[in-house]
Parts: structure tokens; C-alpha cells; sequence
């Protein structure tokens, strides 16, 4: 069956600072996909990212950055020099090759402080 | 760019009644998913939905749920007799893919937040 865990209920970081969410995930399939959603407090799902299992290379999009390994199961998440528009809830998600389904972690909430 | 939209934003409903949720899905993409979020808990599949037929339903999804493409634009989920508990914000997503949707980036919409008194 497939989890995903991301183990940090809450951070809190001052503006600036660097800050990594934690996401580890199980699943018996040997092709997966991995994302990362942003909700912010107005509510809606916002898609950051979508890995599959067979590229390990480390991706970087401006601020962000994520960084998948297969050794470990995890797929964690860096924001770097953090602002306050950053905070919101993070959501790692999991699906599996036959099937759609999305399975979420519980979220991080990220607060950015001025 | 295009969107998923999902209205009503908001909607307040009696125990027991009827409630249906409309989303306009993105206009090429082929597979549509119900999702739904207990305040402050994580987001759960309810369904996914593809070539008019559910493809995939979790275990949320009981007799008291239905979904439809009525037309050629909107998909819906009909709550046929609401509880208390149906309380959340319900997201409405869809992804593009002719075929299985292998791990297809699925795009949400804003969600309507539904409460039962």
C-alpha cells in the first residue's frame, strides 16, 4: 500500500532564512510519481512539482529546490531565503503506475516571519 | 491559463439533504478526480472519473456519492443525503492523458467548502 509521511507538523523560520520539508513515502511499485502542492491560506491546491521514479536528478526552480533519493524514500523540499508569501501548508503526494489516485501526506504548515 | 473552476464557493445545507458540486474541468484533459479535505487534515480521494465511467473509487466513496459528466464541460459530485461528517472543502482536479494516466500531473481547483448543520 502506499503512504506518503511528512513528519513536521509546523516550521517556522524568519524571512530569509533557508528552510527543508521532509517528505518520505512507501509503495511496492518500481514506477511512482512524487509532487509537491502548495496551499495557501486562501485554499487552493497549487501543483510545485511532479518527479518520476526513474529521474533522481535534483531539480531547482528559483527559490526552490527538491531533492529525490530512491536509497532513502524521500523526496524533500528546500526553500531557500524564504519569504513571507511562502507560508502556507506543503503537501508531498504519491501515485502509483496503475492507477491515478493521488495519496497526500499530512502537510507541513510553513510559517515565514518578517 | 487554463483552469479548473468548481462553484458554488461556499455552501451551507441541512443534515439530510441533497447537495451537488459543479466543476468545470480543463478543456482537453481526459481524466477528472473528486477530492476532499477535512479542515485541517490532509487531502482524500474520493473518485476518479474517466471516459464516463469511475475508474477508481476509494473507500470514502459509498452509495451516498455519485458523480456525472452531464454535459461536455461540467463534471459533478452529488452528496445524495449529507451528514455531518460530509463537512470539508471538496477539490475538484483533472489531468490530461488519452489512456491510463500514468502519474499525470492532476490540477485543482479552488475547492467549495461545504458544511452540514
Amino acid at each position: 500500500a502506499q503512504k506518503v509521511t511528512q513528519a513536521q507538523t509546523e516550521i517556522s523560520v524568519v524571512e530569509k532564512e533557508d528552510v527543508t520539508l521532509d517528505c518520505v513515502y512507501e509503495t511496492r511499485d518500481t514506477t511512482y510519481y512524487l509532487f509537491w502542492y502548495k496551499q495557501p491560506p486562501s485554499g487552493e491546491l497549487v501543483f510545485l512539482i511532479r518527479r518520476n521514479s526513474f529521474d533522481e536528478q535534483n531539480e531547482i526552480s528559483g527559490r526552490y529546490s527538491w531533492n529525490f533519493q530512491k536509497s532513502t524514500s524521500s523526496f524533500n523540499f528546500t526553500i531557500t531565503a524564504s519569504q513571507v508569501v511562502d507560508s502556507a501548508v506543503y503537501f508531498c503526494a504519491l501515485s502509483e503506475e496503475y492507477g491515478n489516485k493521488l495519496v497526500f501526506g499530512a502537510g507541513t504548515i510553513l510559517r515565514v516571519k518578517s | 491559463e487554463p483552469e479548473v473552476t468548481q462553484t458554488p464557493s461556499h455552501q451551507v445545507t441541512q443534515m439530510g439533504q441533497e447537495v451537488i458540486l459543479r466543476c468545470v474541468p480543463i478543456s482537453n484533459h481526459l481524466y477528472f478526480y473528486w477530492y476532499r479535505q477535512i479542515l485541517g487534515q490532509k487531502v482524500e480521494f474520493l473518485v476518479s472519473f474517466y471516459n464516463n465511467e469511475i475508474s477508481e473509487k476509494s473507500e470514502i466513496f459509498d452509495d451516498q456519492f455519485s458523480v456525472e459528466r452531464p454535459d461536455g464541460s461540467n463534471f459533478t459530485l452529488k452528496i445524495r443525503s449529507t451528514k455531518l461528517e460530509d463537512s470539508a472543502m471538496y477539490f475538484c482536479a483533472s489531468s490530461a492523458s488519452s489512456g491510463r494516466a500514468l502519474g499525470e500531473t492532476q490540477y485543482f481547483g479552488p475547492g467549495t467548502r461545504l458544511l452540514v448543520l
